[in-house]
């Protein structure tokens, strides 16, 4: 299952609402996380089941979408948020990864 | 505090061996099963390989399949990632993640991931 993210990359200001796209070639159910990376740190977890905020995430972040089309939008964008995010599908193996958004500082 | 620690990375020749270590405290290491994903010098995420809480199943993707052997030791709270033939292309920073949740074929999330590993293939 290929996931196609967009946009590949984004430049906004403090405060700003943000929506990045992930698209699968199939329908992946709701079997879809969103995770975010900083440069040289690990992936973290923002959303599992396509909508389920993980624990400690601030709920300036939401996920959205079934079958083939999801989103995650970020209501507020505060400096700590930029970085990469990535959108997993979790619904058969290979568990493939979009491509990557970066979300920069405009 | 959970917490998953890799290491076994390095520098090997084209066509060379590596075996890398993920080792997990804070949980019961036997309740979960492990994934292995790796990045690339500036690309994405690519996900590799998983292996069931018991070890009784696994999974790899083609870009590794039977080149590289996910194994894991639940008395020692330890999964492992061997190597074999190893390409300029495997050149990457390999993470470990815990997976959550899920009946280990779909569902679930990689919930906690170990700061990673780096591997670099070159002659």
């Amino acid at each position: 299952i290929q996931l196609t993210q967009s946009p590949s990359s984004l430049s906004a200001s403090i405060g700003d609402r943000v929506t990045i796209t992930c698209r699968a070639s199939q329908g992946v159910s709701s079997y879809l996380a969103w995770y975010q990376q900083k440069p040289g740190r690990a992936p973290k977890l923002l959303i599992s089941a396509a909508s389920t905020l993980y624990s400690g995430v601030p709920s300036r972040f939401r996920g959205s979408g079934s079958g083939t089309d999801f989103t995650l939008t970020i209501s507020s964008l505060q400096p700590e948020d930029f970085a990469v995010y990535y959108c997993q599908q979790l619904n058969s193996y290979p568990y493939t990864f979009g491509q990557g958004t970066k979300l920069e500082i405009k | 505090q959970e917490q998953l620690v890799e290491s076994g990375g390095g520098v090997v020749q084209p066509g060379g061996s590596l075996r890398l270590s993920c080792a997990a405290s804070g949980y019961t290491f036997s309740d979960h099963g492990i994934h292995w994903v790796r990045q690339a010098p500036g690309k994405g995420l690519e996900w590799l390989t998983v292996i069931w809480y018991d070890g009784s199943k696994e999974d790899y993707a083609d870009s590794v399949k039977g080149r590289f052997t996910i194994s894991r030791d639940n008395s020692k709270n330890t999964v492992y990632l061997q190597m074999n033939s190893l390409r300029a292309e495997d050149t990457a920073v390999y993470h470990c993640a815990r997976i959550f949740g899920g009946d280990g074929y779909k569902g679930g999330v990689l919930d906690i991931w170990g700061q990673g590993t780096t591997v670099t293939v070159s002659s």
